[in-house]
């Protein structure tokens, strides 16, 4: 059974501090996504990365994955409290035909 | 675009009821999936269908039946439903099977099994 095990589960933190989300398996990813899930809706697709060691940045969000493919962040800067929801990490093995393995998810909640 | 919408959007069963989830597309995607999520295990993924006519088993089908009989729908079946099967149900669509592509998900059906 291929696990993506992420950390924490849960963050708390002020508007304006920084903080990183951890996404971590032994199985090697042929791509891995993250997404945003806001209460009562459905997952929203933030980034996809493809290449080991790739880093990709939208606005204050800065997402890399590993050079060896088993890992992935997603680091905050400045949050703010728009930047909450619960947070999640995705990948494809590749001979899952497609199929994603999701990780448990990141709540993350940025008071003012 | 409506994208993909799911309806009911809640609904509570008595253990052994049966029931259909319904979930639609309207971007042509070929790629349909079933996810469960639950508390501190993500989603999980029950059925998915590559198109029209063909599905497959996912991580937990137990309990589960699907059909895909047009591009645009792909119900998901409750047979007897069990208070295991309490959860919040998502379907997704991609425009085809690669988990690199994005995938749309709808706004979820929560489902309470008593």
């Amino acid at each position: 059974t291929q696990l993506l095990e992420q950390s924490p589960q849960f963050l708390s933190i002020q508007e304006g501090e920084n903080l990183t989300v951890y996404c971590n398996s032994s199985s090697v990813f042929s791509s891995l996504q993250w997404y945003r899930q806001e209460p009562g809706e459905g997952p929203v697709l933030l980034v996809t990365v493809v290449t080991g060691g790739e880093v990709k940045k939208l606005k204050r969000l800065t997402f890399q994955f590993g050079d060896a493919r088993k890992d992935s962040s997603l680091h905050i800067t400045a949050a703010q409290p728009g930047d909450t929801g619960l947070y999640l990490c995705a990948g494809e093995t590749g001979n899952q035909g497609g199929k994603l393995i999701f990780g448990q998810g990141t709540e993350l909640s940025v008071k003012p | 675009n409506a994208g993909v919408t799911q309806t009911p959007k809640f609904q509570v069963l008595k253990t052994g009821q049966s029931m259909t989830l319904q979930c639609a597309q309207d971007m042509n995607h070929e790629y349909m999936s079933w996810y469960r999520q639950d508390p501190g295990m993500g989603l999980r993924l029950i059925h998915y269908s590559v198109g029209a006519g063909i599905t497959d088993q996912g991580e937990v089908p137990n309990g589960y039946n699907v059909s895909r009989s047009t591009t645009e729908d792909f119900p998901l079946r409750l047979l007897s439903a069990a208070p295991s099967q309490t959860s919040v149900y998502f379907c997704a669509s991609s425009p085809d099977l690669r988990g690199s592509e994005t995938q749309y998900f709808g706004p979820g059906t929560r489902l309470l099994v008593l």
